[in-house]
């Protein structure tokens, strides 16, 4: 069974640059998930997904981040623009339904300059 | 005060040496919970769920004490392959809570 995919796997940019990254989750996974992980630091939720609507955006920083799930499979997250602190791996992960065991892909690991 | 709390570690443990270490979670109406492993620069993977009743897979033991709000992590017989981090996690309602992790380094 193909697991996860996620590009980019890295990306440089500038600040206040734009970036996008891709997720496509396993398939049959109705739940996916966008998280960001800053060195040290445990996964943070960005967003949660069920099939293409949202269930959870309250720690995305709307201003600048924003994510879609068109037709209920794959995912893209955008930031625009770009910030320092944004420097980090977002991992992407799926699983079945809501409280179901996730499934993580490799991660885009972003850094900004 | 974070919703899951871990020591960061590392925890540095002889191989063959059996090492435990806790997870504290401040969410009591949590349902679920589960240990993921994850190696330096990759992602994290499931290594086990835990269930009320406690278990346990090989090597691997697993407690919830719903009463105090903690699960623990035991490794028994640990192998280099053990070093890595493990991060807790909570789940209520759906959403998903991770600690930051606990460090484990498993020396020869």
């Amino acid at each position: 069974e193909a697991g996860v995919a996620q590009s980019p796997r890295y990306k440089i940019i500038e600040k206040r640059q734009s970036v996008a990254f891709w997720c496509n989750p396993i398939s049959g996974h109705a739940t996916l998930y966008w998280y960001q992980q800053i060195l040290g630091q445990g996964p943070k939720l960005l967003i949660q997904f069920q099939n293409n609507g949202v269930v959870d955006d309250s720690q995305l920083p709307k201003d600048r981040f924003s994510a879609e799930r068109l037709k209920g499979v794959d995912s893209t997250l955008k930031i625009q623009p770009a910030k320092l602190e944004d420097s980090a791996v977002y991992l992407c992960a799926s699983s079945p339904g809501g409280a179901d065991t996730q499934y993580f892909g490799p991660g885009t690991r972003l850094t900004v300059l | 005060r974070k919703e899951v709390e871990q020591d960061p570690g590392p925890f540095n443990v002889p191989e063959g040496a059996t090492v435990a270490f806790n997870c504290t979670y401040s969410n009591s109406a949590s349902q679920s919970f589960f240990w993921y492993r994850q190696d330096c620069r990759k992602e994290p993977k499931l290594l086990m769920s835990v269930y009320s009743s406690g278990n346990e897979d090989g090597r691997f033991t697993a407690q919830l004490n719903r009463a105090s709000q903690y699960i623990s992590l035991l490794i028994r017989d640990s192998k280099l392959s053990d070093s890595a981090t493990y991060l807790c996690v909570a789940e209520g309602w759906g959403k998903f809570q991770f600690g930051a992790g606990t460090q484990v380094v498993v020396t020869p």
